[in-house]
């Protein structure tokens, strides 16, 4: 499987500000998507980073609030844009594509976790 | 809308009890239903994806089985290190996104 990592692992912010975290990816993939888990819950897709377009993002999440880059096949960001303490999370990215040992499974970072105050 | 549910929420067994964790689901083409295994602050782990009804895998004391509603996580004679929250997640035929469960948190006592 791919090596994937996330940076910040970890970060503590102020309600009102942004946080930019990013996912680096040690092979080319073809798929990023990126995925929260909320504080005992299970994980939901925020989004699909397109390389080279505007991301795709699901029922609930819009651009102004999560804005996502993808500007080449090993590295993605996301922003958690005028936070509030309801974004306190853990930020996951993961990665699918046909550079991998399995085309169709995705792998997962280790994640980020967001404290908001 | 692709759902998935999955139970118990938490499953205690001693070191040795084997036991069977449920994922029901539905889902417009199944595309592959997978596994994770997640330990806390870390991101999920991939176990296992499964295609098709009758379909079976095995990863040392875990066997994953499918049918056409549900998946099934046997734990064979578990080890304190199992102890762990398993994820079961379906993807689409349509797409690649994956819709996951609310996970069962199994702990293995000695």
């Amino acid at each position: 499987s791919a090596v994937i990592s996330q940076k910040p692992s970890r970060d503590i912010c102020q309600r009102g500000t942004s946080l930019t975290i990013q996912c680096q990816v040690d092979s080319q993939v073809t798929m990023m998507f990126w995925y929260r888990q909320q504080p005992g819950q299970s994980l939901t897709l925020i989004a699909t980073a397109n390389q080279g377009s505007e991301a795709t993002y699901e029922s609930g999440f819009v651009i102004d609030k999560f804005p996502i880059s993808r500007p080449n096949l090993t590295f993605s960001t996301l922003t958690v844009s005028n936070m509030s303490p309801e974004d306190s999370s853990i930020y996951l990215c993961s990665v699918e594509g046909r550079f991998l040992t399995s085309t169709d499974t995705q792998y997962f970072g280790p994640g980020t976790r967001l404290t908001v105050l | 809308e692709d759902q998935v549910t999955q139970s118990p929420e938490a499953l205690r067994l001693q070191e040795g009890e084997s036991s069977s964790l449920n994922c029901s689901y539905t889902v417009s083409g199944l595309r592959g239903l997978f596994w994770y295994r997640q330990d806390p602050g870390k991101g999920p782990e991939f176990l296992f994806t499964l295609y098709s009804a009758g379909e079976e895998k095995e990863k040392e004391r875990l066997k994953a089985t499918l049918t056409k509603k549900e998946s099934f996580l046997h734990i064979t004679a578990p080890k304190p290190e199992d102890s762990a929250t398993y994820l079961c997640a379906v993807q689409a035929a349509a797409g690649n996104k994956l819709t996951f469960g609310g996970g069962t948190r199994v702990l293995v006592k000695p």
